[in-house]
């Protein structure tokens, strides 16, 4: 039982490129976040999905694109990565309800150049 | 959406003194109210939630309190020790969870 697992760790990106950060749970999780977490500003909610095949915006959803295409993962994208887009990028899932534990997964740290 | 502002940015504290940081929330529909302590270069974890039909709830030497009608919550960590150093933040949920900036709690020995 891995619980959250986020893929890649680290990445270093130049201006204008595109990739994407994997989130995977194996808890049958409905529930499923990405927030970023840039030093004094705490965790600012990107994107979510309230269960497969829905996303919803969250504060920050300017530059990056979501999908739950399966129930057990979450994929963000940044298509034209800027240097703004530099920080550490944390993945959540949540149980059947909205009132509960959020699981984090160990972040991915992504440098923008 | 949910607006969630926390207070104090930074706390140090003696060992064994007490630590409070509170929050405000801006949706009355918000109905559970977590909080989880981030150990530097680690995952947040959740150290405690209280839901709105509850006024406070304790656990150990960790409480929280909420008074949802001036739309604020607080935690408070009794007996502090070394290792409760860590950043704290609090969060407020109708269905999306919304995260306060964060508190960086020093306790020194």
């Amino acid at each position: 039982n891995a619980g959250v697992t986020q893929t890649p760790k680290f990445r270093v990106l130049k201006t204008g490129q595109s990739m994407t950060l994997l989130c995977a749970q194996d808890m049958n999780h409905e529930y499923m976040y990405w927030y970023r977490q840039d030093p004094g500003m705490g965790l600012r909610l990107i994107h979510y999905s309230v269960g497969e095949g829905t996303t919803a915006k969250g504060e920050v959803p300017d530059g990056y694109n979501v999908s739950r295409l399966k129930k057990q993962n979450f994929l963000l994208g940044l298509e034209s990565a800027a240097p703004s887009q530099t920080s550490v990028y944390f993945c959540a899932s949540q149980g059947l309800v909205s009132t509960g534990e959020l699981f984090f997964g160990e972040g991915s740290r992504l440098t923008v150049l | 959406g949910e607006n969630v502002e926390q207070h104090p940015s930074t706390l140090s504290v003696q060992e064994g003194d007490s630590a409070v940081i509170k929050c405000t929330y801006s949706d009355s529909a918000s109905n559970y109210f977590p909080w989880y302590k981030q150990e530097l270069g680690k995952r947040p974890q959740l150290i405690i939630d209280i839901r709105s039909n509850v006024g406070e709830k304790k656990d150990q030497r960790i409480a929280v309190t909420l008074n949802k009608t001036a739309k604020h919550f607080s935690l408070h960590i009794t007996e502090t020790q070394p290792e409760d150093s860590a950043v704290y933040f609090c969060a407020a949920s109708r269905g999306d969870m919304r995260f306060g900036a964060g508190t960086r709690l020093t306790v020194k020995p």
